[in-house]
């Protein structure tokens, strides 16, 4: 499996905005980039994927770089509540592989 | 709403003690996997199943096995749990290929 490098850990102001990088420098042609993060005492949530172009939810916007060997999680504005690991996944037609994560701590 | 559920969410028992973890969706989901948790050591998967009857081993399915006779229904059988089991588990369910996991909240084991 393709792998991802992230961050340990980030710190955001509340109310600012946060850019999570993710390396993928391995990865293949049809591996799509997930997001997932996990509050705590939750399980993992889903965030936000895509393959190509850049993607906007209501929870967050997911720049991917042009050559697709990196890519960065964008919270428009951190609340208190979006304090929690996010981890970045390839997917291609395989299980999907947690690595370490960020730990992102938003401060009030 | 779109859920996948375990049972139960807290369960302690004894080293030996045969034990089974429930995981039940509702979306009629074709995949469907299993995960420990454990500090310092990130998700691992145990066993995953792409279909009804069809399962395969994760990272780690060693002292674990897993049934799938429904669509629905991918129960976590522990046959004589140890202690090194005493972990957060969790349970996902997506569509086949590269659509989105649901988790389940989590079942925290402790094997005294």
């Amino acid at each position: 499996d393709a792998k991802t490098t992230q961050p340990n850990s980030m710190e955001s102001n509340e109310e600012e905005p946060v850019h999570l990088p993710c390396n993928h420098s391995t990865i293949s042609g049809t591996d799509y980039i997930h997001w997932y993060r996990q509050l705590p005492s939750q399980g993992p949530e889903y965030v936000i994927h895509g393959l190509t172009s850049n993607v906007n939810n209501r929870m967050a916007s997911l720049a991917i770089a042009e050559d697709r060997k990196s890519s960065t999680l964008i919270l428009h504005r951190a609340t208190l509540r979006d304090a929690a690991v996010y981890y970045c996944i390839l997917r291609g037609n395989t299980p999907l592989v947690f690595g370490k994560g960020t730990r992102l701590s938003v401060i009030a | 709403e779109a859920q996948v559920t375990q049972n139960p969410r807290y369960l302690i028992t004894v080293t030996g003690k045969k034990l089974t973890v429930t995981c039940s969706q509702n979306m009629n989901h074709e995949y469907m996997s299993w995960y420990r948790q454990d500090p310092g050591l990130g998700l691992r998967q145990i066993y995953y199943s792409m279909n009804v009857e069809v399962t395969d081993k994760g990272d780690v399915p060693e002292g674990y096995k897993v049934s799938r006779k429904e669509k629905r229904n991918f129960p976590l059988i522990l046959e004589s749990p140890s202690p090194n089991q005493t972990s957060l588990y969790f349970c996902a369910s997506s569509r086949v290929g590269q659509d989105i996991q649901y988790f389940g909240a989590g079942t925290r084991l402790s094997v005294l």
